[in-house]
């Protein structure tokens, strides 16, 4: 399977302040999504990010708040902006490599505090 | 979209002990996947049973599926203190490569 390196690994940030967490795989992947974990809680997915062009959010997240890019088929950045204590989880980015009879592999992570 | 639902939430046996963990959806699926997640780091993919499938092995892991029941299970058998972790299930969402996830189960191996 892919290798996906997500950075940074973990981070402290002030409250208004933005950061952008990259996402690099080893290899050209079909589809790239972000996920965000709250404390204690399961995954629930960001957006699916397109190569080349604007992501798709899900309900509950906009694009303002959460910028994503894509620019190939191994790279994608979120950016978490304006940042308060309530975007404290983890976020992390997933790969599908060929069509959708694959598994989607997770990069590590991204633990997110925020002051 | 509507997430599953896993239970226990919690399960803590004795290490040797067999593990099993209950998953339920509500859409339908092109296939389901099992996940472990070790203390709040990234996900570990550990099976992916399809649709048209019953019944998964991997190692020490058992995966079922019913699709009329819109259910899966996990077996870990002979469990050993390094399978304690979250173990979460995650669905296609009606066919979409998106996932949707389970509460996830908690599973703590006692030595």
């Amino acid at each position: 399977s892919a290798v996906i390196s997500q950075k940074p690994s973990r981070d402290i940030c002030q409250r208004g302040t933005s950061l952008t967490i990259q996402c690099q795989v080893d290899s050209q992947v079909t589809m790239m999504f972000w996920y965000r974990q709250q404390p204690g809680q399961s995954l629930t997915l960001i957006a699916t990010a397109n190569q080349g062009s604007e992501a798709t959010y899900e309900s509950g997240f906009v694009i303002d708040k959460f910028p994503i890019s894509r620019p190939n088929l191994t790279f994608s950045t979120l950016t978490v902006s304006n940042m308060s204590p309530e975007d404290s989880s983890i976020y992390l980015c997933s790969v599908v490599q060929g069509n959708a009879a694959q598994p989607q592999h997770f990069g590590d992570g991204t633990r997110l505090s925020i002051l | 979209s509507q997430q599953g639902e896993e239970d226990p939430q919690a399960l803590s046996i004795q290490e040797g002990e067999n593990a099993t963990m209950n998953c339920s959806y509500k859409t339908s699926i092109n296939n389901l996947q099992w996940y472990r997640q070790n203390s709040g780091r990234g996900l570990v993919h550990l099976i992916l049973i399809r649709s048209n499938e019953r019944e998964k092995h991997s190692g020490r892991l058992r995966v079922t599926l019913d699709t009329s029941k819109k259910s899966s299970s996990l077996l870990i058998t002979a469990s050993r203190a390094a399978d304690t972790a979250s173990y979460f299930c995650a669905t296609d969402d009606g066919g979409a490569q998106k996932l949707v996830f389970g509460q996830g189960t908690r599973l703590t191996i006692n030595p």
